[in-house]
């Protein structure tokens, strides 16, 4: 198994520019998750799906939007790029909201300048 | 003020030595406390779970201890090795508005030096 996967590893955007962060998983969990994770802080957790078709915002959604078409793919969007979205994206999948682990992708840095 | 502390922030020791990183949270209510290993430009691995109801966890030369009446936990590292070098990170789950959320600690960064 890959695991959780994401593209792309890094990336600059000027601001105002719109992408798509890909997260993919292949353990059949049920629940995904986006964090953002800026310099010494905790994680933050941007959107997050229990199922394909629901999505629900986390404590930082906005600039963010999301889509769960299929269990294995949820994208997350970001619109008009801005530097304090500047930071590194991390997707996450869990089994469901239990204790089980939630497992992390390699992360994605983005830079707004 | 974070509601999931660490101390330190960050921490450099010799290798074979042991350590131990602190975790103080304050919310509530309580359902369980996870380490977690970033290793440099990584994303997160869970290294041990704590419930309500165990005081000790052990992992390999990974402990991990929690007092639920304080608020407090610990992970010791012993006879570390460079492959430990890397940020921890202690999450709290807790219950908000009927829906079990997880409040991140920003993490201690361990550097093991030979």
């Amino acid at each position: 198994n890959a695991g959780v996967t994401q593209t792309p590893k890094f990336r600059i955007l000027k601001i105002g520019q719109s992408m798509t962060l890909q997260c993919a998983q292949d353990m059949n969990h049920n629940y995904m998750y986006w964090y953002r994770q800026d310099p010494g802080m905790g994680l933050k957790l941007i959107y997050y799906s229990v199922g394909a078709g629901i999505t629900d915002k986390g404590e930082v959604p906005n600039g963010y939007n999301v889509s769960r078409s299929t269990t294995e793919d949820f994208p997350l969007r970001l619109e008009l790029a801005a530097p304090s979205q500047t930071s590194v994206y991390f997707c996450a999948s869990s089994h469901d909201q239990g204790p089980n682990e939630q497992f992390f992708g390699p992360g994605t840095r983005l830079t707004v300048l | 003020k974070n509601q999931v502390e660490q101390s330190p922030q960050s921490l450099i020791i010799l290798e074979g030595k042991n350590c131990t990183l602190q975790c103080n949270y304050t919310v509530s209510p309580f359902s369980n406390l996870r380490w977690y290993k970033q290793d440099t430009g990584r994303g997160p691995v869970s290294l041990t779970i704590m419930t309500f109801s165990e005081n000790t966890k052990s992992n390999g030369r990974y402990t991990a201890t929690l007092d639920a009446d304080t608020k407090q936990s610990s992970l010791h590292i012993t006879a570390s090795q460079l492959s430990d070098s890397a940020s921890y990170i202690c999450v709290v789950r807790v219950l908000v508005a009927g829906r079990r959320a997880l409040t991140f600690g920003s993490g201690t960064r361990l550097q093991v030096q030979p």
